[in-house]
């Protein structure tokens, strides 16, 4: 079946370091893949997201690349803020008929220290 | 403004009282969703509904009941809560005629405390 599988949080950084936050997925079909962000208190935004592989998504200087041979999209940023302290999900959905499924991880939460 | 609104924000109850959470959007999406979060397990789906009076089971559908009786409302209904359905609890919505791969768009989350 479908499924996604995130790094164990949390994750602790210091501001401006960089950020890497894995994830990879085992998918029946090709899927379209999303990360998403909850801040404290708040439901989930879209980041970003890619619909096929190669695609690249960027957002707000996070980036992630659909990496179909390694079945990955890795969320990275160069240069870390507090204010992006957060819980991270990555999701996969389908296009078509499968496309009420959304897949979460189970979140990797980021603290940025000043 | 585009939104999905839960209420209430934070419920605290006991076992067996029946309970109701709201959801309501306004962007007239077709597809609505519940989903209850847990630590380490991340988002896991309840229910969905395609569009009115359409609705089916997700992952984790015991103890809950749906109903979609109109386009923007899509309530979640605990009729004997239990202690194991304490959790924080979501609302989401996206279009579907038109609109491939659209988002989902979340409410802020209901925060659920069964005693």
């Amino acid at each position: 079946g479908d499924s996604v599988t995130q790094m164990e949080g949390p994750v602790t950084l210091s501001e401006e370091a960089f950020l890497t936050i894995n994830c990879t997925y085992t998918a029946t079909g090709y899927p379209s893949l999303f990360w998403y962000v909850q801040y404290p208190g708040e439901g989930l935004q879209l980041l970003l997201k890619a619909t096929k592989a190669d695609d690249k998504g960027s957002n707000k200087g996070f980036e992630a690349t659909y990496r179909k041979e390694t079945t990955s999209f890795h969320l990275e940023k160069g240069s870390v803020q507090v204010s992006d302290s957060a819980v991270y999900f990555c999701a996969l959905t389908y296009e078509g008929y499968n496309f009420n499924k959304f897949y979460f991880g189970s979140g990797t939460k980021l603290n940025v220290k000043p | 403004e585009a939104q999905v609104t839960q209420n209430p924000r934070y419920l605290i109850t006991v076992t067996g009282k029946k309970l109701t959470v709201t959801c309501s959007q306004n962007m007239n999406h077709e597809y609505m969703s519940w989903y209850r979060q847990d630590p380490g397990l991340g988002l896991r789906q309840i229910y969905y509904s395609m569009n009115v009076e359409v609705t089916d089971k997700g992952d984790v559908p015991e103890g809950y009941k749906v109903s979609r009786k109109e386009k923007r409302n899509f309530p979640l209904i605990l009729e004997s809560p239990s202690p194991n359905q304490t959790s924080l609890y979501f609302c989401a919505s996206r279009p579907i005629e038109g609109q491939p791969l659209s988002p989902l768009h979340f409410g802020n989350g209901t925060r659920l405390t069964v005693t």
